[in-house]
């Protein structure tokens, strides 16, 4: 079964700097999914980026992009120019390209904290 | 566009009771229906998942059950709660074939008592 872990429970983050989230995934796929998802207090869940696993560019979305690195399984979210509405848990998700398999499985999360 | 509904946003139940949580969605069919409950401070665990009319998959042996019986709605039920039960519980949706991701409803909040 495919697993995805976030090994940060916890980051902040100075406003206007960059930050970095890690996630790590386990699968013997090779069409898959990748995701990250925002949680703000409010408990809505938001997606922030997406990225196919066939395509070898990273993904951006304004001021947030991934560092996706196939061979090691691993997908990093960075955001860029933190802003304060930034704040909130983020979910790394994993999703098989198996037609058939609908599965989404998410991370444990990282809680975001963004300093003024 | 296509929109997805969740209640009751919370509800407080005494250890034993039923429980019953709707989810709807509209504007799209067949969708993929999901249920995850997330404890605080958690990640989201997968619990149920529905790929068609009274096809569903269970993902975690508990004390729940889900049903489905139209395309777009998908319910998920306890015939007698444990205090364990208590969570936040969100529905979800994704389309059969065009698209991967999933749209979240806005969650329950469920505290067994």
């Amino acid at each position: 079964a495919q697993t995805v872990t976030q090994s940060q429970p916890e980051m902040s983050v100075q406003e206007a700097e960059t930050v970095t989230l890690s996630c790590t995934y386990d699968t013997s796929e090779s069409d898959y999914y990748l995701f990250w998802y925002k949680q703000p207090p409010s408990r809505q869940m938001i997606l922030v980026i997406r990225q196919e696993a066939y395509k070898q560019q990273n993904a951006t979305e304004n001021r947030f992009s991934v560092n996706f690195q196939k061979a090691a399984k691993s997908f990093s979210l960075k955001i860029s120019d933190s802003q304060l509405g930034d704040a909130a848990m983020y979910f790394c998700a994993y999703r098989s390209g198996i037609q058939g398999a609908q599965k989404l499985v998410f991370g444990q999360g990282t809680r975001l904290t963004i300093n003024p | 566009s296509q929109t997805i509904h969740q209640w009751p946003a919370t509800l407080v139940q005494p250890v034993g009771s039923p429980l019953s949580l709707e989810c709807t969605v509209e504007g799209t069919s067949n969708p993929n229906l999901y249920w995850y409950r997330q404890a605080a401070g958690r990640g989201l665990q997968l619990l149920f998942y529905s790929v068609g009319i009274g096809q569903i998959s269970s993902e975690v042996p508990q004390n729940l059950s889900a049903s489905r019986p139209q395309d777009r709605q998908f319910i998920l039920s306890s015939k007698k709660l444990l205090l364990s039960d208590s969570g936040f519980y969100l529905c979800a949706w994704s389309h059969r074939v065009f698209s991967t991701e999933a749209f979240f409803g806005q969650g329950t909040r469920l505290t067994v008592v």
